[in-house]
């Protein structure tokens, strides 16, 4: 089985404007979530989509966004981009319905806004 | 609110030493406990995860942790480490009700070096 696959791996913006990070989920899983790692807020949970509807927010300004198609891959927009939203950018999915509440996660976008 | 505090930033270990990374974590109610590694511009990879029940749970790569309720506590222990351990060790706590299957709170990690 692959794992999950995240587009681009790396990626260099320019202040104000704006960027879509893609994922794609493990085949069979439909839950995905976002997190942005950077080295001093470390690991934040962004948000998390099952059957292409929002299940979860996490803290962040409404410039982010996402959604989740209906074959589970998902994608998440960052629009205004600032000089701290330079992070990595990790996508993770699930398979709720095993119950284990495993995460799988993909190797992450590293976006650098300059 | 939940939390999650790795109180060692940095541990260096010689090849064939004993680990043991630390982890406390703050929730309300009974977690879902978790180890993830990270490689240098990789993603995470779940070593071992605590729902239930032995409170002592092995993993991959000949890792364990214990779960300690009366000290809130999820500590990571390897008996030998090996050079290829070296990399950033992630403890975590997901809610054990409801839906969120995809929201884990993370510690701010710690960066294991090993010198041979």
């Amino acid at each position: 089985k692959a794992g999950v696959t995240q587009t681009p791996r790396y990626l260099i913006k320019t202040r104000g404007q704006q960027v879509t990070l893609s994922c794609s989920p493990i085949s069979g899983h439909r839950s995905v979530s976002w997190y942005q790692q950077t080295p001093g807020q470390g690991l934040q949970f962004l948000f998390e989509y099952f059957s292409e509807t929002q299940r979860n927010k996490g803290n962040f300004p409404g410039r982010f966004s996402g959604r989740q198609f209906s074959n589970s891959r998902s994608e998440m927009n960052v629009s205004t981009l600032e000089l701290g939203d330079s992070a990595l950018y990790l996508c993770a999915s699930s398979s709720p319905g095993q119950g284990d509440r495993k995460l799988f996660f993909g190797s992450g976008t590293q976006l650098s806004v300059l | 609110a939940q939390s999650v505090t790795q109180p060692d930033i940095h541990i260096t270990v010689s090849e064939g030493a004993s680990l043991e990374l630390r982890c406390n974590y703050s929730y309300g109610a009974t977690p879902y406990l978790f180890w993830y590694v990270q490689s240098p511009g990789q993603g995470l990879q779940l070593l071992l995860k605590y729902f239930s029940g032995d409170t002592l749970v092995q993993g991959i790569k000949g890792f364990e942790a214990e779960f300690k309720r009366s000290q809130s506590s999820f500590n990571l222990r390897k008996p030998s480490v090996h050079w290829s351990d070296a990399a950033e060790y992630f403890c975590a706590v997901g809610n054990a009700g409801g839906t969120s299957y995809g929201k884990l709170t993370f510690g701010q990690g710690t960066i294991l070096t090993v010198h041979p």
